[in-house]
């Protein structure tokens, strides 16, 4: 069955834009996780959803924001953005219950780069 | 807080075992990863282990859990050149999927 699908995979912004990053879990799996990468901080927990809510924040700022659909599709957005917030940014797709709670599967990224 | 660590390198020659080490602090962990990055990837989950379980094998990977002194390791058994990339750590805690990951070792595999 299909992976984890994240959209776009490269975009460049400036400064003060905002952008909104796209996931589609694999079918069936009910968690989004969102996760950032970058060669200074490495990785690091931003939000996950669950039947559309947020059930986990990690700690970034409120223009760091997220939601999640009926279908389980989810989007970040990040507003007024600023040099730091170019990085990998990661979606995690998981069942979130049951016996394969503990798979977390990863999407290929969308890599942001602020100018 | 929560800490995963982990070597930054390591470099094998192909054919040979590869270990690769990781320490955690959080010791409510239910389940630790290990991921694999390749340049210009995203992640792929390699094998993950239940904090009630000591081994788990899986082909050519092995990995070990010591719960009491919270260290982690994977082994690749008969390492290969496509083996080279980066891999990662990662220690998850409660019911939800936050996962604290450690900066990553590098594996360089030579002929």
């Amino acid at each position: 069955k299909a992976g984890v699908t994240q959209t776009p995979r490269y975009l460049i912004k400036t400064r003060g834009q905002q952008v909104t990053l796209s996931c589609s879990p694999i079918s069936g799996h009910r968690s989004v996780s969102w996760y950032q990468q970058t060669p200074g901080q490495g990785l690091q927990f931003l939000f996950e959803y669950f039947s559309e809510t947020q059930r986990n924040k990690g700690n970034f700022p409120g223009r760091f924001s997220g939601r999640q659909f009926s279908n389980s599709r989810s989007e970040m957005n990040v507003s007024t953005l600023e040099l730091g917030d170019s990085a990998l940014y990661l979606c995690a797709s998981s069942t979130g219950t049951g016996g394969f709670a503990g798979e977390l599967f990863f999407g290929e990224g969308s890599r942001l780069t602020v100018l | 807080g929560e800490d995963v660590e982990q070597s930054l390198f390591l470099s094998v020659r192909e054919g040979d075992s590869s270990v690769i080490n990781c320490t955690y602090t959080d010791s409510s962990s239910t389940y630790l990863y290990w991921y694999k990055q390749e340049p210009g990837a995203g992640l792929q989950l390699l094998t993950y282990i239940f904090s009630n379980m000591d081994m788990k094998q899986d082909q050519r990977l092995t990995v070990l859990l010591n719960k009491k002194d919270k260290h982690l390791s994977l082994r690749i058994a008969d390492t290969q050149t496509g083996d080279s990339a980066i891999y990662f750590c990662a220690s998850r805690a409660g019911g939800y999927n936050k996962l604290i990951f450690g900066a990553g070792t590098r594996l360089a595999v030579h002929p």
